[in-house]
């Protein structure tokens, strides 16, 4: 069965510092990955997926993420954090056969100071 | 091109009423996923439907809980007999087709409902 985790709830970064929101998976089978980023009271807007070709993948807003097999790992970065980049992001990993459907991590709220 | 358009997208009942959720997918797309989302925490999955089937209903509560996405008109999640702990964010996400590519799929705004 496929998990996903995200280690930390809450991120804080100051405006211009790089941004980093962890997430690791787990699949028995190559997995599938996004990240949807969550304004307050909006709903999900994809930043980026992987699925299954280059390991580094650029998403919108400067944001990309790396696949990381041996690591089972698909964190998100971003070099300069902007204000508007405030808000809740998920990983999320899509089952591979079947119905497709999303499991998402928790979640991790991004905080950016001034 | 709009996005996925959910409505209403806020909802009060009381303890006992219904409550139905619509959802319209996005142009061109026929496969339609619910999910709920409780307060700080991460969406989790309901069901999912294509036009006139339900293809996966393993997240959905056995009792009070219906969708349905029929032929024509909207996908309707439909609660009945409301209890407090309905109290969520229900959002609705649609597809392409997804022959195994695993099209991603695009969400929308989402109906927060609350039970007084």
């Amino acid at each position: 069965a496929q998990s996903v985790t995200q280690l930390d709830s809450h991120v804080s970064v100051s405006e211009g510092t790089p941004v980093l929101l962890r997430c690791n998976y787990s699949s028995s089978y190559s997995p599938s990955l996004f990240w949807y980023v969550q304004h307050p009271n909006k709903g999900l807007q994809l930043l980026l997926k992987y699925t299954s070709a280059a390991t580094l993948v650029k998403g919108i807003n400067g944001f990309e993420a790396e696949f990381k097999k041996s690591e089972t790992s698909f964190h998100l970065t971003k070099p300069s954090a902007h204000m508007s980049d405030a808000a809740e992001y998920f990983c999320v990993v899509s089952t591979t056969s079947g119905t497709y459907k999303y499991i998402f991590g928790t979640g991790t709220r991004l905080k950016v100071l001034a | 091109n709009a996005g996925v358009m959910q409505n209403p997208r806020h909802l009060v009942r009381r303890r006992g009423q219904e409550a139905r959720l619509r959802c319209s997918p996005m142009k061109g797309h026929s496969h339609v996923y619910w999910y709920r989302q409780l307060p700080e925490e991460g969406l989790k999955f309901m069901v999912y439907l294509q036009k006139e089937n339900i293809i996966d209903e393993s997240g959905m509560p056995k009792e009070r809980f219906s969708a349905e996405f029929p032929k024509e008109g909207p996908s309707i999640l439909r609660i009945q007999q409301v209890v407090r702990g309905d109290s969520a964010a229900y959002f609705c996400a649609s597809s392409t087709d997804l022959s195994g590519l695993n099209q991603p799929q695009h969400f929308g705004d989402g109906t927060r409902l609350s039970i007084l």
